[in-house]
């Protein structure tokens, strides 16, 4: 595809329940991020993904939060358990490499509400 | 730590020139992006800048000096539908991500 595509747009899911969140990047990019911006604010690192490398998952909040990137393309970002606190959107970017003068290409986001 | 600090709100008017300003405290440093983000929307990518000086893409510049880290993105011939956030952001130590500031909402009015 042209851009990057993330699915669903939107989730509404009751406290306790597990959700997955997918992420389609622009093909041949090899890094691939997952952020997370709650309202009015700015964007929270938290699992990179660079070709066949272990990935940096620095930014994971917790051990209910995983991910994983099969076959160098599609991610699945797993939360378990949710909490309210989850409640965010949560993005997806990719670029042809690494950061530095690179730029991210975003998807529109998943917007997941924790009742 | 890594943090970079911009204002929250900025307030102009079609036609105006505008400056949001950055400033970062990095452990080591990587350049400094710019990302615009309507409502609702996916942040896009604006500009980078690795070295010292200006770069200028159509009526958006953006400014970088390392030895004051600090930055700015500057907006000419403001129009309507640069209202938006912007956000400044640099990549981590470990170089496998970007830390973001808060971002600056920009309105813009007639």
């Amino acid at each position: 595809g042209a851009g990057v595509s993330q699915s669903p747009s939107n989730k509404v899911t009751e406290k306790g329940k597990d959700v997955e969140l997918r992420c389609d990047p622009i093909s041949g990019h090899t890094a691939l991020y997952w952020y997370r911006q709650s309202l009015g604010q700015g964007l929270e690192f938290l699992i990179y993904f660079q070709g066949n490398s272990a990935p940096d998952k620095s930014g994971l909040p917790s051990d209910r939060f995983s991910a994983e990137r099969t076959g160098g393309s599609v991610s699945t970002l797993t939360i378990q358990r949710t909490q309210q606190e989850d409640s965010a959107v949560y993005l997806c970017a990719s670029s042809l490499e690494a950061v530095g003068n690179q730029p991210q290409h975003f998807g529109d986001g998943t917007r997941l509400s924790i009742l | 730590g890594q943090s970079l600090e911009q204002p929250s709100e900025v307030t102009a008017v079609e036609g105006a020139i505008v400056q949001i300003n950055c400033t970062y405290q990095t452990s080591g440093f990587y350049g400094l992006s710019w990302y615009q983000q309507h409502d609702g929307g996916a942040p896009t990518f604006l500009s980078y800048n690795g070295l010292d000086g200006l770069e200028e893409t159509g009526r958006f510049s953006s400014f970088l000096s390392r030895s004051d880290s600090y930055g700015y993105l500057l907006l000419q011939e403001l129009q309507m539908k640069d209202s938006a956030s912007y956000f400044c952001s640099s990549p981590n130590q470990a170089g496998t991500a970007l830390i973001f500031g808060k971002g600056t909402t920009l309105s813009v009015s007639s």
